[in-house]
């Protein structure tokens, strides 16, 4: 898999308000993953999209492919302060591959 | 109910030692994992095995030497540790043919 970019670096908001991140990767895929690290802790999967999906839906996370833009998004609505880490994406190929990451998006919701 | 654990969670120590990380995943997976991530956030492959075999070896140092005991466990040996060994090792594990890897929570090496 190749290194997924996240944008923005870093992204501020309130409690309850929600918070988009965006992808963008570089070659074709199998599908993509979001990726969430407290800080201090381990990575925790959130959400794999597939090639073929457009959007989907996991409690209050929502993510989008775009295939033809290369890119992805996460929305997390109705933000907690329990939501602050830092948000990766991963682009795979298939099968049990290493992952690659890019800095991520720092997010720190305020109470 | 620990899935991916490592030990120790802290390790610090002097340049020149040879330390060792453990992990071990009690998931059933067939293939694990070794990251490393610097300073700068970067998370990169160090190795990967699948059923006990070295499947995947980026450019790591021959300091850094995994073993794998057997499915369930992979530890990382590094000799004559150098300052730039300073990082989070995190270890994976995933079942082969799915993409979802499993993730320990790291351990924090520090080398003085």
């Amino acid at each position: 898999s190749q290194q997924g970019e996240e944008d923005p670096q870093a992204l501020s908001i309130q409690e309850g308000e929600n918070a988009t991140m965006n992808c963008s990767y570089k070659t074709s895929i199998n599908n993509l993953q979001w990726y969430r690290q407290n800080s201090g802790r381990g990575l925790v999967h959130l959400i794999l999209i597939r090639s073929n999906e457009r959007e989907k839906h996991s409690g209050r996370l929502r993510v989008t492919l775009d295939t033809s833009k290369k890119s992805s998004s996460l929305l997390i609505t109705a933000s907690r302060a329990a939501d602050t880490a830092s948000y990766f994406c991963d682009d795979s190929q298939g099968g049990s591959e290493k992952l690659v990451f890019g800095k991520g998006t720092k997010l720190t919701v305020n109470p | 109910d620990t899935a991916v654990s490592q030990t120790p969670k802290y390790l610090v120590t002097q340049m020149g030692n040879d330390k060792s990380i453990k992990c071990e995943q009690n998931l059933g997976h067939d293939t694990m994992y070794w990251y490393k991530q610097d300073s700068k956030k970067f998370l990169k492959i160090m190795f990967s095995y699948n059923n006990k075999e070295l499947i995947i070896n980026e450019t790591v140092p021959n300091r850094f030497s995994p073993k794998s005991p057997d499915k369930a466990h992979l530890n990382l040996h590094i000799n004559s540790l150098e300052l730039g060994d300073s990082a989070v090792y995190f270890c994976a594990s995933a079942s082969r043919g799915v993409d979802t890897q499993y993730f320990g929570p790291g351990t924090r090496l520090t080398v003085l």
